[in-house]
């Protein structure tokens, strides 16, 4: 059985840093691509950033480009969501998806999400 | 940035209605269009893959459409479990953008 679970959420000051972890189980974590998808309360889906299997590719959301930072552990079946100098609109639920497959494909599983909120 | 726009961005129907949900993409993406569900407090579950290919355990009810620039989700035989937040999304290279979501009631 597949399962994402993130933790790190807490809150924090804005300008603080803080990370997120996903840890993986139940498929062949070196072979998918992984994601953060993040919500803000009552909002949409909004894409954070995806890694691909051996982190060939790394992708960010203009949102966070140059201050979080996507990363995996393929020994120890966890990706990571480095992120620095938070703001407040950067308060959601963060989610971990697996990528159907290693490179350009949909999500096909979700964790539960670990909640952020950035206010002073 | 290719964005996805859809509607209606609500609606309320009846148990055993045909819904429709439409998506465009401001550019044309082939067929990497996901449509995923989101019930109330829970995550998001990944319905429809590669536009029209039916993720494994969905119910047959749910189908899908579409290629380039515009896309349809549609929900045969509206049941009560079907309330929820139905969001598609773009995943062909980033952004890997979601649609604004298409809330669906029961009425």
């Amino acid at each position: 059985e597949v399962q994402l679970v993130e933790s790190g959420g807490t809150s924090v000051q804005p300008g603080r840093s803080l990370r997120l972890s996903c840890a993986a189980s139940g498929f062949t974590f070196s072979e998918h691509a992984m994601h953060w998808v993040r919500q803000a309360p009552g909002k949409g889906l909004e894409w954070v950033s995806s890694v691909s299997s051996s982190s060939g590719d790394i992708d960010y959301a203009d949102s966070v480009k140059g201050r979080f930072t996507i990363s995996r552990d393929d020994s120890t079946n966890s990706v990571y969501l480095q992120m620095n100098s938070l703001r407040a609109e950067d308060t959601a639920l963060y989610y971990c998806a697996k990528g159907l497959r290693g490179g350009s494909s949909s999500f096909d599983y979700w964790g539960q999400g670990t909640l952020v909120t950035v206010s002073s | 940035d290719v964005q996805m726009t859809q509607s209606p961005s609500s609606l309320s129907a009846s148990v055993g209605d045909r819904v429709s949900i439409t998506c465009r993409a401001s550019q044309h993406i082939t067929n990497y269009l996901a449509w995923y569900q989101q019930k109330p407090g829970k995550a998001p579950k990944l319905l429809i893959y590669g536009a029209s290919t039916l993720q494994s355990g969905v119910p047959s009810r749910f189908s899908a459409s579409g290629y380039g620039t515009d896309f349809t989700l549609t929900i045969s035989n509206l049941q009560p479990e079907d309330v929820a937040s139905y969001f598609c999304q773009k995943y062909n290279n980033a952004p890997r953008t979601f649609g604004q979501g298409t809330k669906v009631e029961i009425k």
